[in-house]
């Protein structure tokens, strides 16, 4: 089944601790992309990759850092998180850019204590 | 820089009601346009799309005809059911940003009563 996984769905961690949550694809998507979705702003671009070894910055980075080190998989890591990082998070992918149908992740629900 | 703007929700609905649900958008180029929808607990899945100016993207009753005369791409459906309850996000790809990132606007929660 094509799908994008994401892991941990949720998480409880406490201010400064290094965390990372892991997104993984089974459909060769060259394009993947993080966003954070909170209350009333919608969804927010993290961090997107248009291929291996090429990430660039979205509309809210900071705070934030990813690889690419291979095609399937699309870490996002938070070195040291705090409390207005609390969001849900979801990773999508897909095979042409944003033109083409985003599959999604089910999200990940973090809190930073 | 882009934009997408959507009416604010909750818009609340009984069975078998039309519903429409606004979206303007603002780009530098000729964007794509897309609806997205969100059910409970769940990521956000493709419910139609819009490429070039007056395409009309439908899927499962759903219909949006992209209007550059008025930047906008209006959500209808004729007869709605329970179970499209859910959050409806409009968005956009923006040709002049290489399509590489999706503008999203805030969201409209529907909820359609039995």
């Amino acid at each position: 089944e094509a799908q994008v996984t994401q892991n941990p769905r949720y998480l409880i961690t406490v201010t400064g601790k290094k965390l990372t949550v892991t997104c993984s694809q089974n459909m060769n998507h060259e394009y993947m992309s993080w966003y954070r979705q909170d209350p009333g702003l919608g969804l927010r671009q993290i961090y997107y990759s248009m291929n291996v070894e090429v990430t660039d910055k979205g509309d809210v980075p900071e705070g934030y850092k990813v690889s690419r080190k291979e095609k399937r998989n699309f870490p996002l890591i938070l070195e040291s998180p705090s409390p207005n990082q609390t969001s849900l998070y979801f990773c999508a992918s897909s095979g042409g850019g944003p033109r083409s149908p985003l599959h999604f992740g089910n999200g990940t629900r973090l809190t930073v204590t | 820089g882009n934009s997408v703007t959507q009416m604010e929700g909750p818009v609340t609905l009984s069975e078998e009601a039309f519903l429409t649900i606004n979206c303007t958008y603002t780009a530098t180029g000729y964007p794509s346009l897309f609806w997205y929808v969100q059910y409970p607990g769940e990521g956000l899945q493709l419910l139609l799309k819009a490429t070039k100016a007056d395409d009309k993207g439908s899927n499962k009753g759903f219909e949006a005809t992209y209007r550059k005369e008025t930047t906008s791409f209006h959500l209808e459906k004729g007869s709605v059911q329970v179970s499209d309850s859910a959050v409806y996000f409009c968005a956009l790809a923006d040709p002049l940003s290489g399509y590489s990132t999706l503008t999203f606007g805030k969201g409209t929660m529907l909820l359609v009563s039995p």
